[in-house]
C-alpha cells in the first residue's frame, strides 16, 4: 500500500520557470514532511521540511505548501535552474515512531535552458 | 555535509558470494537505517536500529541481516548474494532534535551476476 503518492513522475521545466511537485498521504499520524533532493550517484539530501501546524514554509527558492485537511503537500521551485535538475522525493514520518521515513515514488526534474 | 560513509561504492560479485556493506557515521547518531533503492525509484526501508544491540526489520522484506555493535557502525550482510539483490543500498542516520533530519550516505551500488 502506497502511503505517500507523488506526482508527476517526471517534469521538464524551462529555466526561470516554476517547478511544482505534489504529494498526498493517507496516514493522519504523520507529523513531519521532508523533501529530499537526489543527484545521480549520490544519496538523498534534505532540501526543506514542514510540520502540519503551518501551511507554508519557504527557504530561498523552495517553498512547501501544506494542506492538512486534504492530506496533501507540494514543493514549489521558483526561478528553476539547470542545477536543480535532480530527482525529488517527498516523504513523511511519525516523529515519535522511530523516525522511519515513508518515501514517495520520486519526480525526475529536468530544467532546460 | 554529513559525515556518513559507505564502502564499497560499487560492487560486482558472483551469485552465492557473501558480502558485507559497510556504513559508518561520526556524528554520534543513535538511529541508523538501511534503504534499498532501484535506479530512479523510491527508497524502501529494509533495516533500522535505535542504538547499540538494537536492530529491526523494515517495511520491505530483505534477505540481508544487520548488526549494531558500535554506535558509529551499522554493517549490512548478505550471506549468499543473488541477482535479485542487485540494487543500490543507502545508509542513513538521524540527529536528535526537532527537525529530525536523516543524513544519507552516498550509497553502494551492488550488482550480482
Amino acid at each position: 500500500q502506497q502511503q505517500v503518492k507523488q506526482s508527476p513522475q517526471s517534469l521538464i521545466v524551462q529555466k526561470g520557470g516554476i517547478s511544482i511537485i505534489n504529494c498526498a498521504y493517507e496516514n493522519t499520524a504523520f507529523d513531519y514532511f521532508p523533501w529530499y533532493q537526489q543527484f545521480p550517484g549520490k544519496g538523498p539530501a534534505l532540501l526543506i521540511a514542514i510540520r502540519p501546524d503551518v501551511s507554508e514554509k519557504k527557504e530561498g527558492r523552495f517553498t512547501i505548501s501544506f494542506n492538512k485537511s486534504a492530506k496533501q503537500f507540494s514543493l514549489h521551485i521558483m526561478d528553476s535552474q539547470p542545477g536543480d535538475s535532480a530527482t525529488y522525493f517527498c516523504a513523511a514520518t511519525v516523529t515519535g515512531g522511530g523516525n522511519k521515513l515513508t518515501f514517495g515514488t520520486g519526480t525526475q526534474l529536468k530544467v532546460e535552458l | 555535509e554529513a559525515d556518513i560513509y559507505q564502502t564499497p561504492r560499487y560492487l560486482v560479485i558472483g551469485t552465492g558470494k557473501k558480502i558485507t556493506l559497510e556504513c559508518s557515521q561520526t556524528m554520534g547518531h543513535d538511529k541508523m537505517y538501511w534503504y534499498q533503492q532501484d535506479p530512479g525509484m523510491e527508497l524502501h526501508l529494509i533495516h533500522y536500529s535505535y542504538g547499540v544491540n538494537s536492530t529491526e526489520k523494515g517495511d520491505l522484506s530483505s534477505e540481508s541481516t544487520v548488526s549494531r555493535i558500535r554506535t558509529e557502525h551499522f554493517p549490512l550482510t548478505l550471506e549468499s548474494a543473488r541477482p535479485s539483490h542487485t540494487s543500490q543500498y543507502l545508509c542513513a542516520s538521524i540527529a536528535a532534535g526537532f527537525y529530525n533530519e536523516q543524513f544519507f550516505g552516498p550509497g553502494t551500488r551492488l550488482t550480482v551476476l
